[in-house]
């Protein structure tokens, strides 16, 4: 199984809310990373966070990590119609292990 | 610069042909590593390639090859192709040896009919 597990799998909210998605982990990291999929394309990095921080911002987008209980969340506040893609969490330790991904639908 | 090329964007083979995807990553970048995405399985982790030495590979059966040339380029084989091996795979490449960053490529969407 996937090293990165993200909750919820697909959220569905109205443009200028807020969305979080989370994501937990199994074994220690190095870094923990999120990327954005647009349908059937590549992956975009957007953020990474290391593990000896606990809170990071870049734009509309916080990401937090708990690796106490090895979890990170990515909140993206003021949601546009164009945040609607998918998002994982990838670990490294060694290799990246990518999550499910959550999917995010952002209504106009 | 350039980002990640990936060619063919997509593919369609026959059960039993083999296929040779190629990744053109960005210049200066040493590590190539490919992902298969499938919706059932998600992304997974084919192998890495950093110098034109194979450093990690995933769980996959011996079809899945793979190497890197001396520019950084990359080419992934699946020989024998069977209908399961329908999936985007995805090139990515980083400049040095943790990936800590990764640069993607667009994709082959491979189908096997």
């Amino acid at each position: 199984s996937q090293q990165g597990e993200e909750d919820p799998q697909a959220l569905s909210i109205q443009e200028g809310e807020n969305a979080t998605m989370n994501c937990s982990y199994k074994t220690s990291i190095n870094n923990l990373q999120w990327y954005r999929q647009n349908s059937g394309r590549g992956l975009v990095h957007l953020i990474l966070i290391r593990s000896n921080e606990r809170e990071k911002h870049s734009g509309r987008l916080r990401v937090t990590l708990d690796t106490s209980k090895k979890s990170s969340s990515l909140l993206i506040t003021a949601s546009r119609a164009a945040d609607t893609a998918s998002y994982f969490c990838a670990t490294y330790a060694g290799k990246s292990t990518f999550g499910d991904g959550t999917t995010l639908t952002v209504k106009p | 610069k350039a980002g990640v090329t990936q060619t063919p964007r997509y593919l369609i083979k026959t059960r039993g042909q083999q296929v040779t995807l190629s990744c053109s990553p960005i210049s200066g970048h040493r590590s190539v590593s490919w992902y298969q995405q499938t919706p059932g399985q998600g992304l997974q982790f084919l192998f890495e390639y950093f110098s034109e030495t194979q450093r990690n590979k995933g769980n996959f059966p011996g079809r899945f090859s793979g190497r890197q040339f001396s520019n950084s380029r990359s080419e992934m084989n699946v020989s024998t192709l069977e209908l399961g091996d329908s999936a985007l795979y995805l090139c990515a490449s980083s400049p040095g040896e943790n990936n800590e960053k990764l640069f993607f490529g667009s994709g082959t969407q491979l189908s096997v009919l």
